[in-house]
């Protein structure tokens, strides 16, 4: 089944303590991104990835990395999760941007930072 | 960078027609989506504009005015199933890789 998996689905830690949300599709899309969700202020663009070793960012990319070593994955990871991370985030990825591919979301990972 | 903004909710009543506004300021534009989002799931695809007009898919029908910087999303013959938010989306004009969401319009179909 064509999906993007994002895991895990809840996250519950500890300011400072390093974490990663991976990211995996199987549509050999070539562009991945990620968002955080939070109540009132929709979807925030947070990087992107047009391609292989390519990354972008996006509108709120303070305290997130990301890489894309493989065209399937593509992990968030928060160096020192501070509790303003706290947040429903989700992958997603399109085939490619011309025309009008559409962006496939994964499931979500609910994160919070104690 | 883009500015979207879309009403904070809407009811209507089952069968009945809804049409969800979106407007966006930009500084680039190359495209309009508009996403469908039940409670706790993630965003489904629904429709794209990039050119200006119609766009119709069954029951749901999108339209572009890129001179107005305006959008509508219009939910025919609606069902309790489509109680859910609804996303509009500009993807950028100068960095195509860059989107931007309006905060999402919660729909509520009452019997």
């Amino acid at each position: 089944e064509a999906q993007v998996t994002q895991n895990p689905r809840y996250l519950i830690t500890v300011t400072g303590k390093k974490l990663t949300v991976t990211c995996s599709q199987n549509m050999n899309h070539e562009y991945m991104s990620w968002y955080r969700q939070d109540p009132g202020l929709g979807l925030r663009q947070i990087y992107y990835s047009m391609n292989v070793e390519v990354t972008d960012k996006g509108d709120v990319p303070e305290g997130y990395k990301v890489s894309r070593k493989e065209k399937r994955n593509f992990p968030l990871i928060l160096e020192s999760p501070s509790p303003n991370q706290t947040s429903l985030y989700f992958c997603a990825s399109s085939l490619r941007l011309g025309s009008g591919s559409p962006l496939h979301f994964g499931n979500g990972t609910r994160l919070t930072v104690t | 960078g883009q500015n979207i903004d879309q009403p904070t909710e809407m009811t209507a009543t089952e069968g009945a027609i809804v049409q969800i506004n979106c407007t966006y300021q930009t500084s680039g534009f190359n495209g309009l989506f508009w996403y469908q989002q039940h409670a706790g799931e993630a965003p489904t695809f629904l429709s794209y504009n990039v050119l200006d007009g119609l766009e119709e898919k069954g029951r749901f029908s999108s339209f572009l005015s890129r001179s107005k910087g305006y959008s509508y999303l219009l939910l025919k013959e609606l069902q309790m199933k489509d109680s859910a938010s609804y996303l509009c989306a500009v993807r950028d004009g100068d960095s195509w890789g860059k989107f931007q969401f309006g905060a999402g319009t919660q729909v509520v179909v009452t019997p």
